[in-house]
């Protein structure tokens, strides 16, 4: 596609639900990265897909947060027992190869607005 | 913890002036830094990269940056009111080189 889409724009669940947030990458972009955005704050890292796999799940704050990429184009965010402390947007983002030494731009989906009641 | 620094804000320049926004990090090893720019309720969309020390200029903008003292700096020259916007500073600190750490942003005023 012509750039990263999200869906859904918006989420309203209750506290305790289970939600999937999908990330459609750049077509061709072999890595995928997923950030959290509380309001006031930058993006967060949560987790970084090289192709299918999981190289780096060193953001997911807990258990109840876990991501599947696996067809290494489209992933999803998965976040089990939501809590109010869920509430942020959520940001995808696209890199070609996810190498070259760490200088590749990354491109931005217009993110996922979750809010948890 | 790898942290990333940025004076909040808002920055207050007038039209046509230089705006100055700064940037500090921890991390001794990171070797590529970044620059996005965040419109209110919009994703971010990068405006620099740079990798080695010294200035990078493109355009209207100019990013400059020193290793040794860990520290990266956005230049904006002419800046005008379209320039108003959040900045935020990222910094990539990843072993496997692309994880990034993103500072909590400055947020630029430029007034008419």
């Amino acid at each position: 596609g012509a750039g990263v889409s999200q869906t859904p724009s918006n989420k309203v669940t209750e506290k305790g639900k289970y939600v999937e947030l999908r990330c459609d990458p750049i077509s061709g972009h072999t890595a995928l990265y997923w950030y959290r955005q509380s309001l006031g704050q930058g993006p967060e890292f949560l987790i970084y897909f090289q192709g299918t796999g999981a190289a780096d799940d060193s953001g997911l704050p807990n258990d109840r947060f876990f991501a599947v990429r696996p067809e290494g184009s489209v992933s999803t965010l998965k976040i089990q027992r939501t809590e109010r402390g869920d509430s942020a947007v959520y940001l995808c983002a696209s890199s070609l190869t996810g190498l070259a030494g760490g200088q590749e731009t990354q491109y931005f989906g217009p993110g996922t607005r979750l809010l948890v009641l | 913890q790898k942290e990333v620094e940025q004076n909040s804000g808002p920055l207050s320049v007038p039209e046509g002036a230089i705006a100055s926004l700064n940037c500090t990090y921890s991390d001794r090893g990171s070797q590529s830094f970044f620059w996005y720019r965040q419109y209110s309720g919009k994703s971010p969309e990068l405006i620099m990269s740079i990798y080695s020390n010294g200035d990078k200029e493109d355009g209207r903008f100019t990013a400059q940056l020193n290793k040794a003292s860990q520290y990266v700096s956005l230049l904006i020259r002419d800046s005008q009111p379209s320039d108003s916007a959040t900045y935020l500073c990222a910094v990539n600190v990843g072993n496997y080189g692309q994880n990034f750490v993103f500072g909590p942003g400055t947020r630029l005023s430029v007034l008419p």
